[in-house]
């Protein structure tokens, strides 16, 4: 079964910082989905960013980008410019099919 | 408001009532999922429909758990005989799936308290 891995449970960044928040995965498939959604406090799940395994550029949505290594099973997330309403547990989702499996999570705190 | 809904967004009950909950998807989305998320963990996957079709159930966490989708519309989930460790946020997500593509936009939850 496929399994994802969020090392990181919280995190921090200053206001107007670059942080990246780590994630690996493990599977044997090779056409799949990788998510990143954002959880804010006592708010709805956001989509943040996708990508699909078959496409090798990194997928980028304004502040947000991703570094998908395909090999390495690795789909990191880059938040540029940090903004106070970052703020948030982030996690990290692995789908195939109808199936989709997240990891834990990492709490971030955008400081002022 | 176009997003994903559902009711109640919180609910109390004691142990051994039965208690429903309701998802209105996106209204072009074709795939309606229910989550269950435990606190400090992402969720975990229960059932989904394709259209009014329940295609994978058998990770419903116990046969007290089921889940409808009638029309093709708007989805509940029930659990009989709530217990303890049914207390958790559970989530729905929809969908509207094109060739390979899909991406699932979730619900804000039903927070549930079994006392």
């Amino acid at each position: 079964a496929q399994t994802v891995t969020q090392s990181q449970p919280e995190m921090s960044v200053q206001e107007a910082e670059t942080v990246t928040l780590s994630c690996t995965y493990d599977t044997s498939e090779n056409n799949y989905y990788l998510f990143w959604y954002k959880q804010p406090p006592s708010r709805q799940m956001i989509l943040v960013i996708r990508q699909e395994a078959y496409k090798q550029q990194n997928a980028t949505e304004n502040r947000f980008s991703v570094n998908f290594q395909k090999a390495a099973k690795s789909f990191s997330l880059k938040i540029s410019d940090s903004q106070l309403g970052d703020t948030a547990m982030y996690f990290c989702a692995f789908m195939l099919g109808y199936d989709m499996r997240f990891g834990a999570g990492t709490r971030l705190t955008v400081k002022p | 408001d176009t997003g994903v809904s559902q009711d109640p967004r919180h609910k109390i009950t004691k142990r051994g009532q039965n208690v429903t909950f309701r998802c209105d998807p996106i209204s072009e989305h074709n795939r309606l999922y229910w989550y269950r998320q435990t606190l400090g963990q992402g969720p975990e996957f229960l059932t989904y429909f394709q259209n009014e079709a329940q295609l994978e159930k058998s990770r419903l966490l116990s046969d007290r758990f089921s889940a409808e989708r009638p029309k093709g519309s708007f989805s509940t989930l029930e659990i009989q005989r709530t217990e303890q460790g049914d207390s958790a946020m559970y989530l729905c997500a929809s969908s509207l799936v094109t060739g390979d593509s899909e991406t699932q936009y979730f619900g804000p939850g039903t927070r549930l308290l079994v006392l």
